[in-house]
Formats: structure tokens, C-alpha cells, sequence
């Protein structure tokens, strides 16, 4: 079974840009979620999805936003691009009841 | 105050000795989820080990266990046999809620980087 697929691995954008990642989760995982880590903040969560619908969200302003479409597969946009938003985004996703979430490689975000 | 603790920033531990790995945690919650994740230099995020609040018995995973101990809040990773390829950040993390309702937030530790020496 394939496991979390998140692209691109790497992405580098200036200021005010905005950005599209892209995550597929494991077959028949209906539950994706997205957390940003840096050195200084570590791993902060940034919101779920299931059935495409958000059901939670971290303490990120409105320019961090995502979706989930009708086979599961997610992305989050971020708009006018900030130098602290260089980070290291990663997903995650579950199987509702088991338990366990499972990630993917992240995508590394330069801003410059 | 903290919810996910790791007291030790770095551990440097000889090639097949044995590894613990501190993790404690606070939560109101009856139900929740305890994990274990290995980030390699590369960057994934590679899951180890999961113990819900409800299991009677700990975790095992291979070279994997989990020392739960729900009245002291601690849930230690413990490495059997260490191998170079265990040198990674190690990072303990936890789910509050149940797992049939959903909520898949997880709060995370700050991380041990574990180096194995040959």
C-alpha cells in the first residue's frame, strides 16, 4: 500500500507569493491533516479534514487555507507568502477509529 | 503548561544497548491517543507506535515498546538494541479525544535527537 504522498518536496517563493501543496493520503484514509514545523515554533497543527469538510483548526492566521476533495486527496494554499512561513509542511492521515496517523515525507517552503 | 513534555534534548547511546526515551503528558481527558515518530535527517515523519488511554497492555512494535504508565502520565519510548539507522529525532505526540469521533490533532513534544555511536 502506498503511503502519505505529499508534492512537491521542495518549493521556493518571495514574498507575497502564494503557494499550493498538495497531499494523497493512503488509500481508503478519509481523514487528513497538516502541520507546520520550524526550529522555533516546532510541530504546530494547521487543520483536518474529513468527508471534505474542516473539522478543526490551529491558532493560524486566515491566509492559511486548505480543502479536501471527494477522493480524500487534500491541499492547502497559502496566500501572500511572509519570510516566517518557511517551514517544513507535513500530512497526515487516518483511518477513522484506528488510531494511528501516518505522515508523509512534507514539503520543505523557502520564502525569500 | 505544556501538554506534551521531552526533558531530554539529545542522548548519545552506544550501537545494541538499549535506549528509554522520556515523554509526559497532561490531559483532562479520559480518552486519548499517545504516539511515537522518527524524523531521519530527510525529514519524514515516520510513525513508531501508538497506545490509546484504554489499552490494558503496552505497546510493542518490533525493537519498539511503549512504557505507559497512566498514573504518572508518562508513556517513555524504549528502543531494544539500538542500531545506527535509529539516529533520528524522536518526537512523542498526543491526540485528546477519542479515536471513533474523530479529531485528529495531535500535540507535539520538542523532540530528542538520538545519536547512536558505533
Amino acid at each position: 500500500k502506498a503511503g502519505v504522498t505529499q508534492t512537491p518536496r521542495y518549493l521556493i517563493k518571495t514574498r507575497g507569493q502564494q503557494v499550493t501543496l498538495s497531499c494523497s493520503p493512503i488509500s481508503g484514509h478519509r481523514s487528513v491533516s497538516w502541520y507546520q514545523q520550524t526550529p522555533g515554533q516546532g510541530l504546530q497543527f494547521l487543520f483536518e479534514y474529513f468527508s471534505e469538510t474542516q473539522r478543526n483548526k490551529g491558532n493560524f492566521p486566515g491566509r492559511f487555507s486548505g480543502r479536501q476533495f471527494s477522493n480524500s486527496r487534500s491541499e492547502m494554499n497559502v496566500s501572500t507568502l511572509e519570510l516566517g512561513d518557511s517551514a517544513l509542511y507535513l500530512c497526515a492521515s487516518s483511518l477513522l477509529g484506528q488510531g494511528k496517523l501516518f505522515f508523509g515525507s512534507g514539503t520543505q517552503l523557502s520564502v525569500l | 503548561a505544556q501538554k506534551i513534555t521531552q526533558t531530554q534534548p539529545g542522548m548519545f547511546v552506544q550501537e545494541k544497548e538499549a535506549v528509554t526515551l522520556d515523554c509526559t503528558y497532561d490531559t483532562s481527558d479520559p480518552s486519548y491517543g499517545l504516539f511515537w515518530y522518527k524524523q531521519p535527517s530527510s525529514g519524514e515523519m515516520i510513525f513508531l507506535i501508538y497506545q490509546g488511554s484504554y489499552d490494558q497492555q503496552n505497546a510493542t512494535e518490533g525493537r519498539y515498546s511503549l512504557n505507559f504508565q497512566k498514573a504518572r502520565k508518562s508513556a517513555n519510548l524504549v528502543i531494544s538494541a539500538s542500531q545506527l539507522g535509529d539516529s533520528a529525532m524522536y518526537f512523542c505526540a498526543m491526540r485528546e479525544g477519542g479515536t471513533n469521533f474523530g479529531n485528529e490533532k495531535l500535540t507535539f513534544g520538542t523532540g530528542t535527537r538520538l545519536t547512536i555511536i558505533p
